[in-house]
């Protein structure tokens, strides 16, 4: 079983729909990364993030560290908002310190 | 605004050659790293490096693998001999601390033939 599990594996939305990707975890972390990876491979780093919420334009992401679970939001979604969102845990023991989801592509439709 | 850059952005290769992928992370952070993506799949952890030492790498980064700083900006990839397997997308990535932001390059694609 993976440590990072994401859901959904593809989403596709209209333009201006909410969009929430869901993230679980099984291992122990001291953060956890949202990534953006573009068509054409790049990846940026979205969020780093180990409690709460934090809040960067229209993207919102999430943690709940009880439950073992993140979500990242968009709001008001744009073609551009077009990629794949990769999940991925910074564990806190062991020796493969950041654990990758297999992420979550999206497709927004004008 | 400051950038983790890669060379080269596609590699293609004969199987059993040498190769070296190349990263000039960000100026002030001290902690560099490796992933590799394999087409379709998940992104894969490979190395880390903090202070001129490997300071954690995962079952793949077996003795074919090995990192580099050779001087104060360039932090590389060397892969002996190459296998088909080794095909994929290699990311760097660096940050100015251990649990800090990470900054990834654009990726080096390596094509083993």
């Amino acid at each position: 079983k993976n440590e990072v599990e994401q859901s959904p594996q593809n989403l596709t939305a209209q333009e201006g729909e909410f969009i929430t990707i869901n993230c679980s975890y099984s291992v122990g972390i001291s953060a956890l990364h949202w990534l953006q990876q573009h068509p054409g491979g790049g990846i940026v780093s979205l969020f780093m993030l180990s409690s709460g919420k934090k809040k960067h334009g229209r993207l919102i992401a999430t943690i709940n560290i009880q439950e073992k679970h993140s979500s990242l939001h968009i709001t008001a979604s744009h073609p551009r908002d077009s990629a794949v969102y990769i999940c991925a845990a910074l564990k806190n023991s062991g020796n493969t310190p950041l654990v990758f989801g297999k992420g979550t592509r999206l497709s927004v439709i004008a | 605004e400051p950038e983790v850059t890669q060379t080269p952005s596609h590699q293609v290769t004969q199987m059993g050659q040498e190769v070296i992928l190349r990263c000039v992370p960000i100026s002030n952070h001290l902690y560099f790293y490796w992933y590799r993506q394999i087409l379709g799949q998940k992104v894969e952890f490979l190395v880390s490096f903090y202070n001129n030492e490997i300071s954690e790498k995962s079952e793949i980064f077996d003795d074919q693998f090995s990192v580099e700083r050779p001087d104060g900006s360039n932090f590389t990839l060397k892969i002996r001999s190459t296998k088909l397997e080794d095909s994929a997308m290699y990311f760097c990535a660096s940050s100015e601390s251990f649990a800090g932001e990470l900054f990834f390059g654009e990726g080096s694609r390596l094509t083993v033939l």
